[in-house]
């Protein structure tokens, strides 16, 4: 069965510093991996996504993320944070080419605060 | 707006009270999915259409649980004999095809007093 773990509940971070949130998965097969934002009272809105071609992956609002296959991890990068970065990042695995419907595992997620 | 839209946006009922959230995807889109979030916790995956056909329910979807897409279009999501435990964030989200991205709605909170 698949499985996505992210470390950290809540991360904090000043103004201009270095963003990482980590996400490990577990999957029998190729798996495709995805990064979410959750605003507080929004739905969920696509940052990145691997789906086998390039292992580092570009997202918007500066957001890059690089699948290594042998750390079965997907961890999500930003050089400089801004205020208005912070929001809920959910990450998220599905079966890649070839699997069943498509659907989305999502791990428990991780706050992140942005400090002035 | 042509993106995930939901209804009701909030909807405070009594234990025992049916309730109904109804999710319209974005519309050339044929597949629609429902999840759950708890506070807390990640979205967790309760059923998905393609087009009309209701092709996987999760363990999560209990009896008291049913949902539809009649006509491949909109989608609702009845939970009868509401209990405590309901309480959560219903979210709708659609996409075009397999292993694309999903698109979701703003969401459903429901609490169940």
């Amino acid at each position: 069965a698949q499985s996505v773990t992210q470390l950290g509940s809540h991360v904090s971070v000043s103004e201009g510093a270095l963003v990482l949130l980590r996400c490990n998965y577990s999957s029998s097969v190729p798996p495709y991996l995805f990064w979410y934002v959750q605003y507080p009272n929004q739905g969920l809105q696509l940052l990145l996504k691997y789906t086998s071609a390039a292992t580092l992956v570009k997202g918007i609002n500066g957001f890059e993320a690089e699948f290594k296959k042998s750390e079965t991890s997907f961890h999500l990068t930003k050089p400089s944070a801004h205020m208005s970065d912070a929001a809920e990042y959910f990450c998220a695995v599905s079966e890649g080419d070839g699997g069943s419907q498509g659907n989305l595992i999502f791990g428990k997620g991780t706050k992140l605060s942005v400090k002035p | 707006d042509t993106g995930v839209s939901q209804d009701p946006r909030h909807k405070i009922t009594k234990r025992g009270q049916n309730v109904t959230f109804r999710c319209d995807p974005i519309s050339e889109h044929n597949r629609l999915y429902w999840y759950r979030q708890t506070l807390g916790q990640g979205p967790e995956f309760l059923t998905y259409f393609q087009n009309e056909a209701q092709l996987e329910k999760s363990r999560l979807l209990s009896d008291r649980f049913s949902a539809e897409r009649p006509k491949g279009s909109f989608s609702t999501l009845e939970i009868q004999r509401t209990e405590q435990g309901d309480s959560a964030m219903y979210l709708c989200a659609s996409s075009l095809g397999p292993v694309t991205e999903l698109f979701f709605g703003e969401g459903s909170r429901l609490t169940v007093l």
